[in-house]
């Protein structure tokens, strides 16, 4: 049982680049979302999901696109980097029901954007 | 989503309990309160939950009055290691209301 996986776990992109954070869990999760957090300061939401196939826009969601094809995958696509996108990134996902069990966030992505 | 207010850092040592206190005035009624820790460079942990009373699991407790305005996540004995931010959010369970925004968290520094 591995929990939340992202990948990679360090990225350096130029400006200007796209690419795709990965993130997985294997918990059958409904629920999952993705953060980025800069120094010293708290974690905000970019794009949450409340199941395949629904997403929907966190605090923070320009610059950033994201898809939910299946229960376990939830990828974060950056179109165009930019510097101000530098900043660590995580996962998180939790289970639906009666009582929520709080979320489990995954190890993080630090992203860094030249 | 209801706002939380919690101090900005606070300061104990090594085998003291150590009481958070997080201010929820606008908290709905369909509303639960967790607390999360980060140490740094990792991803927040899930500390606890609860709706009203008290919970209390083998890392903590957590103190809600009657009112829900407010609640006390309480630390036994802490250790160096309890070293870490501690976040209170306040949040639904079902749909898009589960979702957590993040304060900027109570920073707690245990000494020796």
């Amino acid at each position: 049982n591995a929990g939340v996986t992202q990948t990679p776990k360090f990225q350096v992109l130029k400006t200007g680049q796209s690419m795709t954070l990965q993130c997985a869990q294997d918990m059958n999760h409904e629920y999952m979302s993705w953060y980025r957090q800069d120094p010293g300061m708290g974690l905000r939401l970019i794009h949450y999901s409340v199941g395949a196939g629904i997403t929907d826009q966190g605090e923070v969601p320009n610059g950033y696109n994201v898809s939910r094809s299946t229960t376990e995958d939830f990828p974060l696509r950056l179109l165009s980097a930019a510097p101000s996108q530098t900043s660590v990134y995580f996962c998180a996902s939790s289970p639906a029901g009666p009582f929520g069990y709080g979320y489990t966030f995954g190890s993080g992505t630090r992203l860094t954007v030249v | 989503l209801a706002k939380t207010t919690q101090p900005i850092s606070m300061d104990s040592y090594e085998g003291q309990e150590v009481n958070i206190t997080c201010s929820h005035n606008n908290i709905a009624t369909n509303d639960y309160i967790t607390w999360y820790q980060q140490f740094p460079s990792q991803g927040p942990r899930f500390i606890i939950q609860g709706y009203k009373t008290k919970v209390t699991n083998e890392v903590a407790s957590l103190f809600i009055p009657a009112d829900r305005k407010s609640s006390t996540l309480s630390l036994p004995r802490v250790s160096l290691s309890d070293t870490a931010v501690y976040y209170c959010l306040v949040h639904g369970i079902r749909g898009a209301t589960n979702k957590l925004i993040f304060g900027t968290g109570t920073l707690l520094a245990v000494q020796p």
